[in-house]
C-alpha cells in the first residue's frame, strides 16, 4: 500500500529555533504539496512542486518559511525562526500530473502530518 | 476570502440515519470536487469525487450531489455508522491543474 511518509510525527520547539519537516512522496508521483491545518483556517496550501520545480509558494511567509525538493524522493519544509503562531499540523500530499491535470478521481494522497508546537 | 465554505462546523446524527454534509463554493472555474475524511492524528483520506459534468456520484453508502447553478455540493451517508465519525473536508480544483482548495471541515459524530 503506497504511502506518503512524513517525519517527525511530532515536534516541540522553542520560539526562534529552526524546524525542518520532511516528506517522502509516493514513488512515481510528480507533484508534491505542503498544507497546514489550523482551527481558524482549516487546510491551507503553503507550497507545491511539480517535477521538483516550485510552482507556487505564495501561501507561506517568505521571510521565515522555505520549501525545497532536493530530489524526487524528498521534500522539505523549513521554518527559521519559528514562532508560536506557526503551531499547527503540517501535511504533505502527493499526486500524479501527466501534464493535463492531476488524476482527481482518486485525489491526492496525504501523509499523517507533523504536529508542530512552538513554545 | 474562502472559496470553499463548509458552514456547519459540526453535525451529530444517530446511527442508521442519513448524514448530510454541505459545501458551497464561489469560484466558477472549479470543475472537480472531492470529499476527504479525516480521523484524529491521521492525514485526510480521499472519499469520493465528482466532476462538473455530472450531478451525482455514488459509491456504496456515500453519494455526492452537485448543483452547479447554486454552486453547492453535498455528501450523503446512508446509513450512518459510528465508524463514520470524523472530520469531513470538501475540496475543489479547476481542471486538475490547480491545487485543491479545501473548506474548513465539518465534524460528524454518529451516535450509536
Amino acid at each position: 500500500d503506497a504511502r506518503v511518509t512524513q517525519t517527525p510525527r511530532d515536534k516541540v520547539t522553542e520560539m526562534g529555533q529552526e524546524v525542518t519537516m520532511r516528506c517522502q512522496p509516493i514513488l512515481g508521483h510528480n507533484t508534491v504539496f505542503w498544507y497546514r491545518q489550523t482551527m481558524m483556517q482549516g487546510l491551507e496550501l503553503l507550497a507545491y512542486f511539480r517535477n521538483r520545480a516550485p510552482l507556487d509558494d505564495s501561501g507561506m511567509p517568505k521571510d521565515r518559511f522555505s520549501a525545497e525538493m532536493p530530489d524526487a524522493t524528498l521534500a522539505t519544509l523549513k521554518i527559521q525562526p519559528s514562532e508560536p503562531r506557526d503551531s499547527a499540523v503540517y501535511f504533505c500530499a502527493s499526486g500524479s500530473n501527466s501534464g493535463t491535470g492531476i488524476r482527481l478521481d482518486y485525489g491526492y494522497t496525504f501523509g499523517s502530518g507533523t504536529r508542530l508546537t512552538v513554545v | 476570502d474562502q472559496q470553499v465554505k463548509q458552514n456547519s462546523p459540526s453535525l451529530s446524527v444517530q446511527e442508521g440515519r442519513i448524514s448530510i454534509l454541505n459545501c458551497d463554493y464561489t469560484n466558477s472555474m472549479f470543475d472537480y470536487f472531492l470529499w476527504y475524511k479525516k480521523y484524529p492524528a491521521e492525514g485526510p483520506t480521499f472519499l469520493i469525487s465528482i466532476s462538473s459534468i455530472k450531478d451525482k456520484n455514488e459509491d456504496g453508502r456515500f453519494t455526492v450531489f452537485l448543483n452547479k447553478s447554486a454552486k453547492h455540493l453535498s455528501l450523503h451517508i446512508v446509513p450512518s455508522q459510528p465508524g463514520d465519525s470524523a472530520v469531513y473536508f470538501c475540496a475543489a480544483s479547476a481542471r486538475g491543474n490547480t491545487p485543491l482548495v479545501f473548506g474548513k471541515g465539518t465534524r460528524l459524530s454518529v451516535i450509536a
